[in-house]
């Protein structure tokens, strides 16, 4: 199976940060990578698929990047509503394996 | 406006059977492939079980190959999990997710609330 591994598991940041978290997968994935929010009590939303594609409805803010093994999403400016977990998944086999998420916490 | 809603979770005994489903409405359901992704508590997503839009092809995730079974009947608009030989490390809410329409299932662009399994003596 892809095992995904997302960096860092834990990001403390303040409103109008920048942030970028990683996800790498352990073979080649192509591009067929997408970012899920999850907020405490939710169910996951899409944010980017295809490693850039941004879902619709997602604010500009957030962009998606990468091909092959290494990814990464990016928050331009860090508002309110963006504190919660992200998970990267890929989808290039049918066994769809997900990071283990990265939890954005206010600084 | 679509939705899926999942139901069918609860208390069972370590080895004990449970059967999920998941109600969509508002999109044309036969037409997408489906998915279960469950997550134990405070921990993170796991993909579980994928099943193709015909439900004619499943797949399934390591830990519960063997002990769980994706149905569909399109009919009724219904996704199934049947789970059996359920372990503590099965507990977890346990979501349905839609596969955009794409060759080979896309990303998962729409889920339900999800239903909670808990696995106790």
């Amino acid at each position: 199976d892809i095992q995904m591994t997302q960096s860092p598991s834990t990001l403390s940041a303040s409103v109008g940060d920048r942030v970028t978290i990683t996800c790498r997968a352990s073979q080649s994935i192509s591009g067929w990578l997408a970012w899920y929010q999850q907020k405490p009590g939710k169910a996951p939303k899409l944010l980017i698929y295809e490693a850039s594609t941004l879902e619709s409805g997602v604010p500009s803010r957030f962009s998606g990047s990468g091909f092959g093994t290494t990814f990464s999403l990016t928050i331009s400016s860090l508002q309110p509503d963006d504190f919660a977990t992200y998970y990267c998944q890929q989808y290039n086999s049918f066994s769809r394996t997900f990071g283990q998420g990265t939890k954005v916490e206010i600084k | 406006e679509k939705q899926l809603v999942e139901s069918g979770g609860g208390l069972v005994r370590p080895g004990g059977s449970l059967r999920l489903s998941c109600t969509a409405s508002g999109f044309t359901f036969r037409g997408y492939a489906m998915t279960w992704v469950r997550q134990a508590p405070g921990k993170g997503l796991e993909w579980v079980s994928g099943i193709s839009a015909d439900g004619t092809d499943t797949y399934y995730a390591d830990s519960v190959e063997g002990r769980v079974i994706s149905s569909r009947d399109n009919s009724k608009y219904t996704l199934y999990l049947q789970m059996s030989d359920l372990r503590g490390e099965d507990s977890a809410v346990y979501y349905c997710a839609r596969l955009q329409p794409v060759t080979g299932g896309g990303a998962l662009d729409f889920w339900g609330h999800g239903t909670l399994v808990t696995v106790t003596s």
